[in-house]
């Protein structure tokens, strides 16, 4: 199983564009969701999406917007990114509320 | 709202020492607690979960933590730390209705040899 996949794992972008962060999970969960993750702040939750066709935010959702596109895919879309959003950013999946989430491998992203 | 506070945000021990990594949450109604480790450059993984079934829970790689109401505490601990160990360490809370699952700022774990 592939587990959670992210999409990309390295992107540098200007202040001022554009782009999606794409996420997709193969274990059937139902919750799914974005985090970012800054020194000495530990995983801060941007977005959050319970089922499909919902999205709540999190603790720090300026400048950012989600998608879900269905049960699998999730995805985070910067549109006009600054230097503060400089960071490593993860996708999670989980099932039931005690079950664990799974996490991607993470895409470090610069704004230059 | 739900929160979850680690205190330090380094801690050091020497090889073969006493591992303690404090974890306290904040809420009336305990949560769902979990413990995370990262390993650099990769992705979390789940070290052990408190489900309300028991209070201590043993978790993988020698670790295990002691859920307390009255502290409002979920500790993780091992009694014998290894090289291996060093890593970054993640508690995160989920209310049990559910909702969303919530993150301490980590505490980063060195073992010196």
């Amino acid at each position: 199983n592939a587990g959670v996949t992210q999409t990309p794992k390295f992107q540098v972008l200007k202040t001022g564009q554009s782009m999606t962060l794409q996420c997709a999970q193969d274990m059937n969960h139902n919750s799914m969701y974005w985090y970012r993750q800054d020194p000495g702040m530990g995983l801060r939750l941007i977005y959050y999406s319970a089922s499909e066709g919902t999205t709540d935010k999190g603790e720090v959702p300026n400048g950012y917007n989600v998608s879900r596109l269905n049960k699998r895919e999730f995805s985070l879309r910067l549109e006009s990114a600054a230097p503060s959003q400089t960071s490593v950013y993860f996708c999670a999946s989980s099932g039931h509320g005690d079950t664990e989430a799974f996490f991607g491998q993470g895409t470090r992203l610069t704004v230059v | 709202a739900q929160s979850v506070t680690q205190l330090g945000s380094h801690v050091s021990v020497s090889e073969g020492a006493l591992v303690l990594l404090r974890c306290n949450y904040s809420s009336s109604v305990p949560p769902y607690l979990f413990w995370y480790v990262q390993y650099p450059n990769q992705g979390l993984q789940l070290l052990l979960k408190y489900t309300s079934a028991a209070t201590l829970v043993k978790g993988i790689n020698g670790f295990e933590a002691e859920f307390k109401k009255s502290e409002t505490s979920f500790h993780l601990t091992k009694p014998s730390a290894h090289m291996s160990d060093a890593a970054e360490y993640f508690c995160a809370v989920i209310p049990q209705g559910g909702g969303k699952l919530i993150f301490g700022q980590g505490t980063e774990l060195s073992v010196k040899p």
